[in-house]
């Protein structure tokens, strides 16, 4: 069965911070990985998807990297900002048996970033 | 696209009324998904369709609740009678295979 953990399960740091968030699971058969950020009272927004032939991922001051083997993704975010404050979920990708996705999330990251 | 829509935002309901959460997909998305949300558990997978079928409610957490995707741009998601235990956020998502998902804003149950 597919476990994604995501440690620590919290974060402060002060503004300008560059941020490396991680996750880890246990198959690495995975299809493709996640990344989305859940503003309290929110819904799950998505923020990089890692397709299964590719590495890395950048958007922005986001990076997201991939490594199967490891059984670990990273989320970077560059020179954080207190608008950066939420919770992060990363999310396995799965193919199953039958053709089609499912989707494994780990328990979040709750990121304040002070000014 | 106006992405994945969910109603009722809010639900406050009383024990063992039936409630009926709707979604509608994103066009062109072939698979569907329905989620639970708490502070003790997270994200809980509570039952995907592929091409308006239903492939996995294993997590479905009882018989009281029901699902339904009559068509492809549109899905229920009924619960009866409901119980207090029921109280989450129910969030529904949709994927086109290989690109992504996209979320729901999600419908807020309260079961008093």
């Amino acid at each position: 069965k597919q476990e994604v953990t995501q440690i620590p399960a919290a974060l402060s740091v002060p503004e300008g911070e560059n941020l490396v968030l991680n996750c880890s699971f246990t198959d690495s058969a995975i299809y493709n990985l996640q990344w989305f950020r859940q503003d309290p009272g929110k819904g799950l927004t998505s923020l990089l998807l890692i397709q299964s032939s590719q590495r890395e991922q950048t958007s922005g001051r986001l990076n997201a990297s991939l490594d199967k083997s490891s059984g670990r993704s990273t989320l970077y975010i560059a020179a954080s900002q207190p608008g950066d404050s939420a919770t992060y979920l990363c999310a396995a990708i799965l193919m199953t048996q039958g053709g089609s996705e499912k989707l494994v999330f780990g328990k979040g990251m709750k990121l304040t970033v002070n000014p | 696209d106006a992405g994945v829509i969910q109603s009722p935002r809010h639900e406050v309901t009383e024990m063992g009324q039936e409630v009926t959460l709707r979604c509608k997909p994103i066009s062109g998305h072939n698979s569907l998904f329905w989620y639970r949300q708490t502070m003790m558990r997270g994200l809980e997978l509570l039952i995907y369709f592929n091409n308006n079928v239903p492939i996995d409610d294993s997590g479905m957490p009882e018989d009281r609740f029901s699902a339904k995707m009559p068509n492809a741009s549109f899905s229920t998601l009924k619960i009866q009678p409901s119980e207090p235990r029921d109280s989450a956020v129910y969030f529904c998502a949709s994927s086109d295979q290989g690109y992504g998902y996209t979320f729901g804003s999600g419908t807020r149950l309260t079961v008093v």
